[in-house]
């Protein structure tokens, strides 16, 4: 099975609040971590990625935190736009390994 | 940055006829190269990757094949397709272990 999963398929967020995504990993191996955005009929998009040297970092508007002892991945929008509404995905792999492994991903719906 | 080419955007076919779907990448040389597929409402399913011309590793057994036949060529084909082969369908790139670059992918309807 996949290593990799979201805790929710779901997610419904009012414009202008902050988004926390989660994701779970069962594979202790894996030291590379990314977060792709997903919109309707398109290809994914990278978002920000983190290795397993970090616990936190930041790009604009979005923080992916990693805490390697529970094996949990977030991902934190703040300030949440209609064009934050897609799908997002975490992804994990081994930093000497050529794939990535995605979990089956989180819808989030921005209610203006 | 690698720019990914897929095409047809949108394919429908009926169930035994063939299948061809090409991807072809931009701005990078020597990528490894990848096909995944996507059911709706589901994650990402990696299917096939490529390291180089002419080597291609399968991740799941099905009725599907790749090939590379040039560096920045990836072709996802089917001699026969199946209903089961509906899907959308990704091609995508990396140099190296990391940050994959994707396509904007191809629709399959097999009816």
């Amino acid at each position: 099975g996949e290593s990799v999963g979201l805790h929710l398929p779901t997610l419904s967020v009012q414009e202008g609040d902050n988004s926390i995504i989660n994701c779970a990993y069962s594979n202790s191996a894996s030291d590379y971590f990314i977060w792709y955005k997903q919109e309707s009929g398109k290809g994914p998009q990278f978002i920000i990625d983190i290795r397993s040297n970090m616990d936190k970092r930041q790009g604009q508007r979005v923080t992916v935190l990693l805490n390697k002892t529970v094996k949990h991945l977030s991902l934190q929008i703040a300030a949440t736009q209609p064009g934050d509404s897609a799908v997002y995905f975490c992804a994990e792999s081994r930093s000497n390994d050529y794939k990535l492994s995605f979990g089956a991903g989180t819808t989030v719906t921005v209610r203006a | 940055s690698q720019t990914i080419h897929q095409w047809p955007a949108t394919l429908v076919q009926p169930v035994g006829s063939p299948l061809s779907l090409e991807c072809t990448v931009e701005g990078t040389s020597n990528p490894n190269l990848y096909w995944y597929r996507q059911a709706a409402g589901r994650g990402l399913q990696l299917l096939f990757y490529s390291v180089g011309i002419g080597q291609i590793s399968s991740e799941v057994p099905q009725n599907l094949s790749a090939s590379r036949p040039q560096d920045r060529q990836f072709i996802l084909s089917s001699k026969k397709l199946l209903l089961s082969d509906s899907g959308f369908y990704l091609c995508a790139s990396s140099q190296g272990p990391g940050e994959l670059f994707f396509g904007e992918g191809s629709r399959l309807t097999v009816l």
